[in-house]
């Protein structure tokens, strides 16, 4: 296993349901994001850990709430989401904060 | 004004072709410039890094910045159809913050 990984790949969710998003990454870097990608948008940072410490919040909305358990683990908590919120959801990994980043292949969100 | 512009496309070219795909930005803390590769239904991936003003070549890739004219160009030559993919440039600096544009997305034809 290499790089950064993502599990599900895919996932459909009522607004209603309660589901997490797994992010794991063997580079052995320090800080890990998550990002919004919506069609024709710039990638939109959610939150970005840092040594296991929340660094930034921008302004996401409570029904997304991240864990970063250790540094090479991240997790989307996801609940009552709108549709609206389907979209593309990245994981990335970096040495340090805001250096260049890795991409894993993302989570494909719909919400009905 | 958007912090980074990058024209959308699509962009459309035959095989073979110089391509050139274009970002602009207005924040000059900017100082580390990345250009990532995204294939359809994959993540991102790192294609060239590069932080000073003047050209970075990597094969058929040549990356270019003008810190004066805040403008950063990736241009591809010899183009194949495995290069239609979207491509999105990436900046970052001292000042905590990292930038993304929209993306360009880019056919090759054969």
């Amino acid at each position: 296993e290499t790089g950064v990984t993502q599990t599900p790949r895919h996932l459909v969710m009522g607004m209603t349901n309660k589901k997490s998003l797994k992010c794991e990454q063997h580079l052995g870097h320090n800080a890990m994001y998550w990002y919004k990608q919506s069609a024709k948008k710039p990638l939109e940072l959610m939150f970005v850990y840092s040594l296991e410490e929340r660094v930034e919040n921008n302004s996401v909305p409570s029904r997304f709430s991240p864990e970063c358990p250790n540094s090479s683990h991240l997790f989307l908590h996801l609940h009552t989401l709108q549709p609206e919120d389907s979209a593309l959801y990245l994981c990335a990994s970096s040495p340090t904060e805001y250096t260049t980043q890795y991409f894993g292949p993302g989570t494909r969100l719909t919400v009905l | 004004q958007k912090e980074v512009e990058q024209d959308p496309g699509p962009l459309s070219v035959p095989e073979g072709a110089i391509v050139s795909l274009n970002c602009t930005y207005s924040n000059s803390a900017f100082q580390y410039f990345m250009w990532y590769r995204q294939y359809s239904r994959k993540g991102p991936e790192l294609l060239m890094y590069t932080y000073s003003s003047g050209n970075k070549e990597d094969g058929r890739f040549t990356a270019q910045v003008d810190k004066s004219s805040k403008y950063i160009s990736l241009f591809i030559r010899d183009s194949q159809p495995s290069d239609s993919a979207t491509y999105l440039c990436a900046l970052t600096g001292n000042n905590n913050d990292m930038r993304f544009g929209a993306g360009t997305r880019l056919t090759v034809k054969p």
